[in-house]
């Protein structure tokens, strides 16, 4: 059973970078599939952010193109983002997700870390 | 502002049949054609009912239907039972390997 899981700060400064690494377990990131991040701000809609492809070849939103970076770890079975130059809109539950499809269907999700944005 | 529009609402009685639409343009699901319907409860992680347009993933209930006509994709939920009632996101893509989802529609069952 694919199982993924988020961590990270729960609170980010403003200007600051926000950076989650999302556990992979049951199946090794690098056999393959697209790995994908989303974000929900509370009591709003889903947000596609980032998606890597198991070789390492990025993709991401153009919305956000110039403050995200999606890596994985290999060694560690896991993905990490960084979102930089953060502000409050950036305020959002962060889950992470496998695509079984490589077409925005994200099967496997982690269970979500919601991340503030606050001084 | 979402990019692909849904009804904020929608409701029906159990036993019914509710479709929800999910409205794009030629850059997205018009051109792609590969739209996936997540189901979210509250305070879970979304999950997956359909996708690629009409596929279910195993495990997802035959009650889950989807199809696309031109811009616009659906998402057809008969026999409507009680824990039906959630939010609904359809998502599609919208150029190479770029994605989007919709802004989302709440389900009611009555």
């Amino acid at each position: 059973q694919v199982q993924l899981q988020e961590s990270g700060p729960g609170l980010v400064k403003p200007s600051e970078t926000l950076s989650l690494t999302c556990a992979v377990s049951g199946y090794s990131i690098s056999s393959g599939y697209y790995w994908g991040w989303i974000r929900q701000p509370p009591g709003k809609g889903l947000e596609w952010i980032a998606s890597i492809y198991h070789s390492g070849i990025t993709f991401y939103s153009p919305s956000l193109k110039s403050r995200v970076t999606i890596s994985m770890e290999r060694s560690k079975n896991q993905l990490s983002l960084k979102l930089n130059s953060v502000t409050a809109a950036d305020t959002a539950v962060y889950f992470c997700a496998r695509d079984i499809s490589a077409s925005g269907a994200f099967e496997y999700w982690g269970q979500g870390a919601l991340v503030t944005v606050s001084s | 502002q979402s990019a692909l529009t849904q009804p904020a609402s929608v409701s029906g009685s159990p036993g019914q049949s509710v479709t929800i639409s999910c409205t794009g343009t030629t850059s997205d699901i018009g051109t792609y054609t590969l739209v996936s319907w997540y189901q979210q409860h509250p305070g879970k992680a979304p999950k997956l009912v359909t996708y690629d347009g009409f596929k279910r993933p195993s495990g997802v209930s035959n009650r889950f239907s989807a199809s696309i006509s031109g811009n616009t994709a659906s998402l057809t939920i008969s026999g409507l039972r009680a824990e039906d009632e959630a939010d609904y996101y359809c998502c599609s893509q919208a150029g190479r390997n770029t994605f989007e989802f919709g802004g989302g529609t709440k389900l009611t069952v009555l």
